[in-house]
Formats: structure tokens, sequence, C-alpha cells
């Protein structure tokens, strides 16, 4: 199994800044991934966090807004860039794959 | 990605057997069938994983009928403390790699 820790926990961000999420992984695992979810939504997967390379983006989630990083195989972060009101959300990190993936228990943003 | 469907939402009381269905007709030759937990303000946790026939374990029991068209998760004797939101998703275990798309999920509501 692995521990995913992610920070902060929670925020609130006036709008037009920007805000880093950090995912820290107990163990080196190949695949991470950022989701978003609205309160009482399912997740959407926002991007997969690649270890030394570009993530890959899914549709309707680009660079520019959601930056991320992915400098080795236990840590990963996700940038949410000039925040609107519309970006308030809970945000998650999940490692592993699909026959077992483990969650951060997400970063609660409130963009004001 | 095969696609999923579940109900949207159950009730259930205390101590009765809960089955949740998911439906996936275009499941492949590969793919293994993943139920996931999640409660308020966590994230998704991984319950149980199968193939085909049953697959049991302490929290709970995943049937699969021979044309893997649907699977069934079956929880027993359900405490308040069960309820929460239940993901069914479908995936290839060959390729190890795939991303990891939510559906809707089942929202179970247990009553005292």
């Amino acid at each position: 199994s692995a521990v995913i820790s992610q920070k902060p926990s929670r925020d609130i961000c006036q709008r037009g800044t920007s805000l880093t999420i950090q995912c820290q992984v107990d163990s080196q695992v190949t695949m991470m991934f950022w989701y978003r979810q609205q309160p009482g939504q399912s997740l959407t997967l926002i991007a997969t966090a690649n270890q030394g390379s570009e993530a890959t983006y899914e549709s309707g989630f680009v660079i520019d807004k959601f930056p991320i990083s992915r400098p080795n195989l236990t840590f990963s972060t996700l940038t949410v860039s000039n925040m609107s009101p519309e970006d308030s959300s809970i945000y998650l990190c999940s490692a592993g794959n699909v026959n077992e993936a483990f969650f951060g228990q997400g970063t609660r943003l409130t963009v004001v | 990605l095969a696609k999923t469907t579940q109900p949207i939402s159950m009730d259930s009381y205390e101590g009765q057997e809960v089955n949740i269905t998911c439906s996936h007709n275009n499941i492949a030759t590969n793919d293994y069938i993943t139920w996931y937990q999640q409660f308020p303000s966590q994230g998704p946790r991984f319950i149980i994983q199968g193939y085909k026939t049953k697959v049991t374990n302490e929290v709970a029991s995943l049937f699969i009928p021979a044309d893997r068209k649907s699977s069934t998760l079956s929880l027993p004797r359900v405490s308040l403390s069960d309820t929460a939101v239940y993901y069914c998703l479908v995936g290839g275990a060959l390729n190890r790699d795939d991303k990891i798309i939510f559906g809707k999920g089942t929202r179970l509501h247990i009553l005292p």
C-alpha cells in the first residue's frame, strides 16, 4: 500500500492568485494523478503526472491553468493558476494504478 | 476504458445486506472490475477487485457473472458507517498504467 500526504488540506484564496498543492507518496510509484471533485459530484481527472516529462491533460484542462510538476517518483505538485470562484473545489492526488489506487485526503480550495 | 453504469443512490437499514450492481457491457477481455468507497471529506479507497465468479474479503463480496457484463458489490450487515459513495471501475490489468476514470458512483445511505 501507499500513503499519500497532501497539503495544504484547505485554503481560501483571492481571485487572480495561484495556489500550489503538494502531494508526497511514501513509496516510489509509477503513476500519479490529479483530480478535481465538486461537492456531491464524482472525481474528474485533470491530468496524469509523468515523472520527468510534461503531464498528460484530459479534455477541458490545460497546462497554463493547471501546471503540474513531477520531479521524482514520490512527489508531485499541482498549481491552480489565476484562480476564479469557479475553481473552488476539492483537489485530490492519487498514486497507483487502476487495480489499486491510493488517494490523499484532498485539498479543499475556496476562491473568493 | 469500459463505461460503467450504477444506480445513483440507494437507501438501506442497519443490519441488512446491500447489493449494488454495476453494468459494464463493453468490458474487455483483460479488464478487471474494481470497487472503491468514498466517505465524505476523504479520498476514495480500494474495497475489492475481481475478474470473474466471486471474490470475498473482510469488507465485501464481489459477484461477477460468466459474461462479465455486470458485477454486484455485496456489503453484508451494513452499519451507519457504511454510508458512502461506491464507485465501480473497469480497467485493463495488462496495461497497469491505465488512467483511472471514475463514473458517477452510487450514493449509499444507511438508515438506523
